[in-house]
């Protein structure tokens, strides 16, 4: 089955420490997000990329960093610099202009 | 930033009632689509609705569209306990970035 898998399902950071947030896809598309939702709240967009190697911030980019190396994968690295990380990180990707965007299950992110 | 605003926060209702949400988005669009999110999972793509148009079906879906107002509807018909969820619409108006909502938050009663 295509789709996007999210990992961890749950991810614990400590004070100063950076963590990734896995986001793989099958589904042979070319553009893939990263949004933030906190409780209660719609998505905000913190990265997106068009194409492998190009990635551009989205509304909320500060104390975030990603890469697109592979079609397939887009990690999300979350800093330490990110003073406020507690929240549902959802991946997606969508297969074209226009087309509405398929979603992963979600990491929730907690500080220890 | 959020382009979308939908309309009310919450909704409960019984089940077999009908369940309509609003939608009210800010600049010109290509389409706007309608999510649906269970809790604690990802959101799952429910409509797709162009500009050039004013309505659209799907099961027990209705979805409508008001260019010259900026806004949309999406009318849930006979619910069941099972469409519990929150419901987003989302616009996309450079083709290559979406703008959700807050969300709609339904409850339906068995």
């Amino acid at each position: 089955d295509g789709g996007i898998t999210q990992s961890p399902k749950y991810l614990f950071r400590k004070e100063g420490q950076n963590v990734t947030l896995s986001c793989e896809q099958n589904l042979n598309h070319d553009a893939m997000y990263w949004y933030r939702q906190d409780p209660g709240q719609g998505l905000r967009l913190i990265y997106y990329s068009q194409i492998v190697n190009d990635f551009q911030k989205g509304d909320i980019a500060e104390g975030y960093s990603v890469s697109r190396e592979k079609k397939e994968s887009f990690p999300l690295t979350v800093t330490s610099a990110q003073k406020n990380p507690t929240a549902f990180y959802l991946c997606a990707s969508n297969g074209g202009v226009w087309q509405p965007q398929h979603f992963g299950d979600g990491t929730r992110l907690s500080i220890l | 930033s959020q382009q979308g605003e939908e309309d009310p926060q919450a909704l409960s209702i019984q089940e077999g009632e009908n369940a309509t949400m609003n939608c009210s988005y800010k600049t010109s669009i290509n389409n706007l689509q309608w999510y649906r999110q269970n809790s604690g999972r990802g959101l799952v793509h429910l409509i797709l609705i162009r500009s050039n148009e004013r309505e659209k079906h799907s099961g027990r879906l209705r979805v409508t569209l008001d260019t010259s107002k900026k806004s949309s509807s999406l009318l849930i018909t006979a619910s069941r306990a099972a469409d519990t969820a929150s419901y987003f619409c989302a616009t996309d108006p450079t083709g290559n970035q979406f703008y959700f909502g807050t969300g709609t938050s339904l409850t339906v009663i068995p």
